[in-house]
């Protein structure tokens, strides 16, 4: 049973829209939130975190939104560039902060269309 | 050396034999972990390990045996592996009681034949 989920597999969009990447979760006890990226090859890149007491954070291009009503978050990417390319994982970590070990998505993978 | 690092980045091995991943952390944590990602599906925790000691076992089966001598090192040993344990075997580590943002290694990309 999966407890975070991203629904979509892939994602296309045009370079300088917005990318738009969404997660729901199922365990209310997740107290931490994170998104990170992923390049053939290598291991994930961490991008942005959220606490469960915040509902926005933003950092450069990049802001997570979260909805702790509606166990959702997402993660808004603009202007998307050539280089977003690639895989995002949505991930979530307990009342320590996620430091017991993190719960996974499937992950989402973002094309950007020149 | 910068950040966490994985050795080898890539392995092929037979079910009879034993080897070895090593992963060394640069960042003065003292939390890390373990993690599979295999085809298909989302990374999957395997181990933790905070101030060297185990604190997390995941269901994970004997033949992966985990190892951490220091804050700064962290081996899985590997023993009569299966072809569906063929997967990426990832390496993080994070400042423990902190956030707990983790960072990654690159991975080990494991082949069982």
């Amino acid at each position: 049973d999966q407890q975070v989920k991203q629904n979509s597999p892939s994602l296309s969009v045009q370079e300088g829209r917005i990318s738009i990447l969404n997660c729901d979760y199922t365990n209310s006890m997740f107290d931490y939130f994170l998104w990170y990226k992923k390049y053939p090859a290598e291991g994930p890149t961490f991008l942005i975190s959220i606490s469960s007491i915040k509902d926005k954070n933003e950092d450069g291009r990049f802001t997570v939104f979260l909805n702790k009503s509606a166990k959702h978050l997402s993660l808004h990417i603009v202007p998307s560039q050539p280089g977003d390319s690639a895989v995002y994982f949505c991930a979530a970590g307990g009342a320590r902060g996620g430091a017991d070990g993190l719960t996974f998505g499937k992950g989402t993978h973002l094309i950007i269309q020149p | 050396e910068t950040g966490v690092t994985q050795t080898p980045r890539h392995l092929v091995m037979g079910m009879t034999n034993k080897k070895s991943l090593k992963c060394e952390q640069h960042l003065g944590h003292n939390a890390m972990y373990w993690y599979k990602q295999s085809a298909k599906k989302p990374l999957e925790l395997m181990f933790v390990y905070n101030f060297k000691e185990q604190t997390e076992n995941n269901s994970v089966p004997s033949r992966f045996s985990p190892e951490c001598p220091n804050s700064s090192h962290l081996f899985l040993h590997l023993h009569t592996l299966q072809p569906e344990d063929s997967a990426l075997y990832l390496c993080a580590s994070s400042q423990n009681g902190g956030v707990g943002t983790q960072y990654f290694g690159p991975g080990t990309r494991l082949l069982v034949l």
